[in-house]
């Protein structure tokens, strides 16, 4: 599995768009990156994922470069309760024979009003 | 949203007795996983599931047994709670064939 390096924190101001960056050096040809956030105290919760092609869903944009060595989650207009940690995850599809997912320390996003 | 809940949620128990957690799902998910979350080792996989009475190790497996004797339910079992095992436990099933998991709200659980 490719190793992932994400910043230990950010700030971002309410109401601003949360840029967290992962980079993904490594990353094999049928690996797609996958960015989960945990809450405090809540489990961690699926935002989006994608192999090569820009994403967007109702939570976040996802932009993946076009080398693909590296990625950018975009929170739009970040909130109070965006406040999190988030992981980015490089794993292929079937994550193997178990399919799980292995998380790394992840980017502690603080929002500030 | 994916049903899953987690039983109990909060817990506390001696060194040496016996321990179970219980994770329910609403839906058919095939796959179902446990996980442990300790400060510094982020999210580890203890056991996963891939159907009924179909389980495998993961990570970090010493110490923990599971059963899936019904589709909805995936039981893991401290045989004899240590003090190492204080942790906080998500169950987690898989949607689909890709990797997006949908989590349980965790329990914690305090071995004294």
């Amino acid at each position: 599995d490719a190793k992932t390096t994400q910043p230990p924190s950010m700030d971002c101001a309410e109401g601003r768009a949360a840029n967290l960056p992962c980079n993904h050096s490594t990353i094999s040809g049928n690996e797609y990156v996958y960015w989960y956030r945990q809450i405090h105290s809540q489990g961690p919760q699926y935002i989006i994922h994608g192999l090569k092609n820009n994403e967007t869903n109702e939570m976040a944009s996802l932009i993946i470069t076009e080398d693909r060595k590296s990625s950018t989650l975009i929170l739009p207009h970040a909130t109070l309760r965006d406040t999190a940690v988030y992981y980015c995850i490089v794993r292929a599809p079937e994550g193997g024979s178990q399919g799980n997912l292995i998380f790394g320390k992840g980017t502690k996003l603080s929002v500030k009003p | 949203d994916a049903g899953i809940t987690q039983s109990p949620r909060h817990k506390v128990t001696e060194t040496g007795t016996p321990v179970t957690l219980r994770c329910h799902q609403t839906e058919n998910h095939r796959y179902m996983y446990w996980y442990r979350q300790d400060p510094g080792h982020g999210l580890r996989l203890i056991h996963y599931s891939y159907g009924v009475k179909d389980t495998d190790k993961g990570e970090v497996s010493d110490g923990y047994s599971v059963s899936r004797s019904k589709t909805e339910d995936f039981l893991l079992t401290l045989e004899s709670a240590t003090s190492s095992q204080t942790s906080v436990y998500f169950c987690a099933i898989r949607l689909g064939g890709g990797l997006e998991q949908f989590f349980g709200p965790g329990t914690r659980l305090t071995v004294l």
